[in-house]
């Protein structure tokens, strides 16, 4: 069974502080790993898309890294604004091709 | 424009019923999926379709059954609905299919919410 677990499940942080949350894979049969963000009643949508071992991919104050060897990615936001309030999803994609989701962060900005 | 689009929105109908939820994709996509998130919220991969071929099949009841017209739509009809089908079913689209490009972003619709009484 193929498990991909993030941490924390939830985290309210003040409007301006700079946050950071983990997520757990498989790191056997790696292919890629994928970072969501997901706002309530929206779909989720697509942040980044990481393949190589010691990746790092930015956007705005949105950046990644990836770790294939040990199986984990961080994602952090700098700054945090009320508008970053969603759900942060990860998904692993080894080597059947499917997304294999975690349960997400789900982050809360304070103004 | 919306890239992925569902219909409906939401479902509510009796144990027993046949529904049906369409899915359509404007990005020229040639795969396909659905996605039913469970009730610990997590996205669990059901069906995927690459040029209307059947490539993903995850174990799911035989009540499930996908169709896909063509490769910008993929439907999905649920038989004899049961009250544990009550969740929200997320259909997406992406690029290239898993086999021949496993690291493609994956385009998500609004999600039919479905409950059945």
């Amino acid at each position: 069974i193929l498990n991909v677990e993030q941490s924390p499940q939830s985290l309210h942080v003040q409007e301006g502080d700079s946050t950071n949350f983990t997520c757990s894979f498989p790191s056997s049969n790696f292919y890629a790993l994928h970072w969501y963000r997901w706002e309530t009643a929206k779909s989720p949508e697509a942040l980044f898309v990481m393949t190589l071992n010691g990746d790092e991919k930015k956007k705005g104050r949105i950046s990644a890294t990836l770790n294939t060897k040990e199986g984990y990615s961080y994602l952090y936001i700098k700054g945090s604004q009320p508008e970053d309030s969603a759900t942060y999803l990860c998904a692993f994609t080894g080597n059947t091709g499917k997304l294999i989701f975690g349960q997400g962060t789900t982050l809360q900005v304070k103004p | 424009d919306t890239a992925v689009s569902q219909t409906p929105k939401y479902l509510v109908t009796q144990m027993g019923n046949d529904k049906s939820i369409k899915c359509e994709q404007n990005l020229g996509h040639d795969t396909m999926y659905w996605y039913k998130q469970d009730s610990k919220k997590f996205l669990k991969i059901m069906f995927s379709y690459n040029n209307k071929e059947l490539i993903i099949n995850e174990t799911v009841p035989n009540r499930f059954s996908p169709k896909s017209p063509d490769k910008a739509h993929l439907n999905l009809h649920i038989n004899s609905l049961e009250l544990g089908d009550s969740a929200v079913y997320f259909c997406a689209s992406s690029q290239v299919g898993p086999s021949g490009g496993i690291q493609e972003t994956q385009y998500f619709g609004p999600g039919t919410r479905l409950l059945v009484l």
